[in-house]
């Protein structure tokens, strides 16, 4: 089982509508991230959680917000979903002084 | 602006040849991190160098940090088509939070 898990995998929706990403993790840390990827400018940061209680913004935070429900559930929102938005998505988590793991992605098409 | 500016964006070769990939910036990191990712998979770890001129060896793939903390290098040796993959450098500018520069895809040809 992954340590990291992103859902949904793929997702194709349309412009205005409001749309959850969720991430989950059994590996015991308390930092989550949030990150976009898009083609020629690597991964962004969107939204980074250090505690249960932490939130904060990241390099894209615009037109998302984020949910920490457990110290293992980190989710990202897009209230009003736009084209500009499609994009691969992706959690990661880590332990303080330790690398972040990656889960696999979430591919998100808005039409 | 991309604050870590990575070199070529793309690269194909032949098996047993080897290859550079660059990462430059003008800002000064703590640490920085090589990746390597898989399609349909998220980014895995292949190295942290933290000290200004380190340099570390995984297997075929030398990594060195700048002297002055802001650039590092990634050379691999009679490279093979296991090898290929998107490579992305990453540096840490404190409480853990990461800059990404675009990528380096490379293909390796058999």
């Amino acid at each position: 089982d992954a340590d990291v898990t992103q859902t949904p995998r793929n997702r194709i929706t349309k412009t205005g509508k409001r749309i959850m990403l969720e991430c989950s993790q059994t590996k015991g840390h308390d930092r989550m991230y949030w990150y976009r990827q898009d083609p020629g400018l690597g991964l962004r940061l969107i939204y980074y959680s250090f505690d249960v209680k932490d939130i904060n913004k990241g390099e894209i935070s615009d037109g998302y917000s984020v949910s920490r429900q457990a110290q293992a559930k980190f989710s990202l929102s897009l209230e009003s979903a736009i084209p500009n938005q499609t994009a691969l998505y992706f959690c990661a988590t880590s332990a303080w002084g330790q690398p972040q793991h990656f889960g696999d992605g979430t591919r998100l098409s808005i039409l | 602006t991309q604050l870590l500016k990575q070199s070529p964006q793309f690269l194909s070769i032949q098996e047993g040849e080897n290859l550079t990939v660059y990462c430059n910036s003008s800002s000064v990191f703590s640490s920085l991190q090589w990746y390597r990712q898989e399609p349909g998979e998220g980014p895995v770890l292949l190295v942290t160098v933290v000290t200004g001129g380190e340099v570390k060896k995984l297997k075929r793939l030398t990594f060195q940090f700048g002297d002055a903390r802001k650039d590092s290098s990634l050379h691999i040796t009679a490279a093979q088509p296991g090898d290929t993959g998107l490579y992305l450098c990453a540096g840490e500018r404190g409480a853990q939070k990461l800059v990404f520069g675009q990528g380096t895809r490379l293909t390796i040809n058999p």
